[in-house]
C-alpha cells in the first residue's frame, strides 16, 4: 500500500530563512510519481513539481529546490530564503503507475513571519 | 491556457439535503478524478472516470455517486447529507496516454452543509 508521510504538521519561520519541509514514501511499486503541491489560504491546490522514480537528480527553480532519494525513501523540499507569501500548506503526495490517484500526506502548514 | 472548472464554487445545504458538484475537465482531457478535503485534512481521493467509465475508486461513501458524461464532463452527486460532508471538493482531469500524474486540478467546490 502507498503510505506519504510528513512529519512536521506545522513550520514557523522568519522571513529570509531557509526553511526545508520532509516527505518520507512507502510503496511497492517501481514505478511511482512524487508531487509537492502548495495550498494557500484561498484553498486551491498549486502545482509545484512532479517527480518520477527514475529520476534521482535533484532540482532547482528560483528559491524552490528539491532533493529526491531513493535510498532513503525521501523527496523534501527546501525554500530559500522564505518569504511571507509562501505562508501556506504544503502536500506531498505519491501516485503509482497501475493508479494515477494522487494519495497525499497530512500536509505540513508553513508560516512565514515578518 | 483553459482550466479545470468546477460549479458552483461555494454550495451550502442543509441535512438531508442533495447536492450536485459538476466539473469541467480541460479540453480534450478524458480522465476526471475527485478527491475531497475536509477541514484541516489532506485531500482524499473518491472516484475516477476514464472514456465515461468509472475506473478507480476510493474511500466514496454510498450515499455518493457520480458519472462523466459523454463531453468527459463530470458530476458528482451527494445525497442524505450529513454535516461531516462539509469539504472542499476538487475535481482534477488528465489526458490518457501523457506521463503518469500530470492532473490538473480545479479550483475546488467548498460544500457546507448545516
Amino acid at each position: 500500500a502507498q503510505k506519504v508521510t510528513q512529519a512536521q504538521t506545522e513550520i514557523s519561520v522568519v522571513e529570509k530563512e531557509d526553511v526545508t519541509l520532509d516527505c518520507v514514501y512507502e510503496t511497492r511499486d517501481t514505478t511511482y510519481y512524487l508531487f509537492w503541491y502548495k495550498q494557500p489560504p484561498s484553498g486551491e491546490l498549486v502545482f509545484l513539481i512532479r517527480r518520477n522514480s527514475f529520476d534521482e537528480q535533484n532540482e532547482i527553480s528560483g528559491r524552490y529546490s528539491w532533493n529526491f532519494q531513493k535510498s532513503t525513501s525521501s523527496f523534501n523540499f527546501t525554500i530559500t530564503a522564505s518569504q511571507v507569501v509562501d505562508s501556506a500548506v504544503y502536500f506531498c503526495a505519491l501516485s503509482e503507475a497501475w493508479s494515477e490517484k494522487l494519495v497525499f500526506g497530512k500536509g505540513t502548514k508553513l508560516t512565514v513571519n515578518p | 491556457a483553459a482550466g479545470v472548472i468546477q460549479s458552483p464554487r461555494h454550495l451550502i445545504k442543509e441535512k438531508r439535503e442533495t447536492a450536485t458538484l459538476k466539473c469541467y475537465p480541460i479540453p480534450r482531457h478524458d480522465t476526471v478524478y475527485w478527491y475531497q478535503q475536509g477541514p484541516g485534512q489532506d485531500p482524499q481521493f473518491l472516484i475516477s472516470f476514464y472514456e465515461k467509465m468509472q475506473s478507480d475508486k476510493g474511500s466514496i461513501p454510498d450515499r455518493f455517486s457520480a458519472q462523466q458524461f459523454s463531453d468527459y464532463h463530470s458530476e458528482l452527486n451527494m445525497s442524505s447529507l450529513e454535516l461531516g460532508d462539509s469539504a472542499l471538493y476538487f475535481c482534477a482531469s488528465s489526458l490518457s496516454g501523457t506521463p503518469l500524474g500530470e492532473q490538473y486540478f480545479g479550483p475546488g467546490t467548498r460544500l457546507t452543509v448545516t
